[in-house]
């Protein structure tokens, strides 16, 4: 078990729709990454939040937007969807700003969203 | 620009052999680490190991090893004895700040 939560784990949903997936990084750590896993994309980096303030965006669409809470769970909104969304969601966290010589990022267990 | 290759996509072994997953890198920072992830079955992406760019040490962990080569840009992984809960996909990772660019990954099956 890394520490780090998502939920849900599994999410259908039809074309057009907007949902919502949580993350809860392990404790003590600042940073919240995310990163979609699809089939012709593979693993791609979408948006990196730390302690509260995005740092970073990645591949990520205008329909996707992401925030980090006070209490340093973080939110990916994602809404028009398409049936191209369908994918792996990953949020990881670490406790630093960057990945370095001792951090590095713990992954949780995903949501597979798919779009129908 | 970084880059991340894995050129075998698929490697199937019997239980007990020793098996190396390729890993090629491409980076012009002069500080970088590498990662190698898990990606059993479940679905999860399990951290097995970061490098840092100025060590160029081998390292061993238990079945594990990983060989380092700056000259070739490489980071090579290596199960020995394999078993079949070793089936998965396994991601070699590169990153210099806060990003990780991951390559298309390895499937290894593990067959009794």
């Amino acid at each position: 078990d890394s520490g780090v939560t998502q939920t849900p784990k599994h999410l259908i949903t039809a074309t057009g729709q907007r949902v919502t997936l949580r993350c809860s990084p392990r404790s003590g750590d600042l940073s919240v990454y995310w990163y979609q896993q699809s089939l012709d994309q593979g693993l791609q980096f979408l948006i990196h939040y730390y302690n509260g303030e995005e740092r970073a965006k990645g591949n990520i669409l205008e329909r996707f937007s992401a925030q980090q809470f006070p209490d340093l769970h973080s939110e990916l909104n994602l809404s028009s969807l398409e049936l191209g969304d369908s994918a792996l969601y990953f949020c990881a966290s670490s406790v630093a700003w960057g990945l370095g010589v001792n951090t590095e990022a713990f992954f949780g267990q995903g949501t597979r969203l798919t779009v129908v | 620009a970084q880059k991340v290759t894995q050129a075998q996509t698929e490697i199937s072994v019997v239980e007990k052999e020793d098996v190396t997953l390729d890993c090629v890198y491409e980076t012009r920072d002069t500080t970088y680490y590498l990662f190698w992830y898990k990606q059993p079955p479940s679905g999860e992406l399990v951290f097995l190991i970061r490098r840092n760019s100025f060590d160029e040490q081998n390292e061993i962990s238990g079945r594990y090893s990983w060989n380092f080569q700056k000259s070739t840009s490489s980071f090579n992984f290596t199960i020995t004895a394999s078993q079949v809960v070793d089936s998965a996909v396994y991601f070699c990772a590169l990153s210099s700040s806060y990003k990780l660019i991951f390559g298309s990954g390895t499937r290894l099956l593990v067959r009794p």
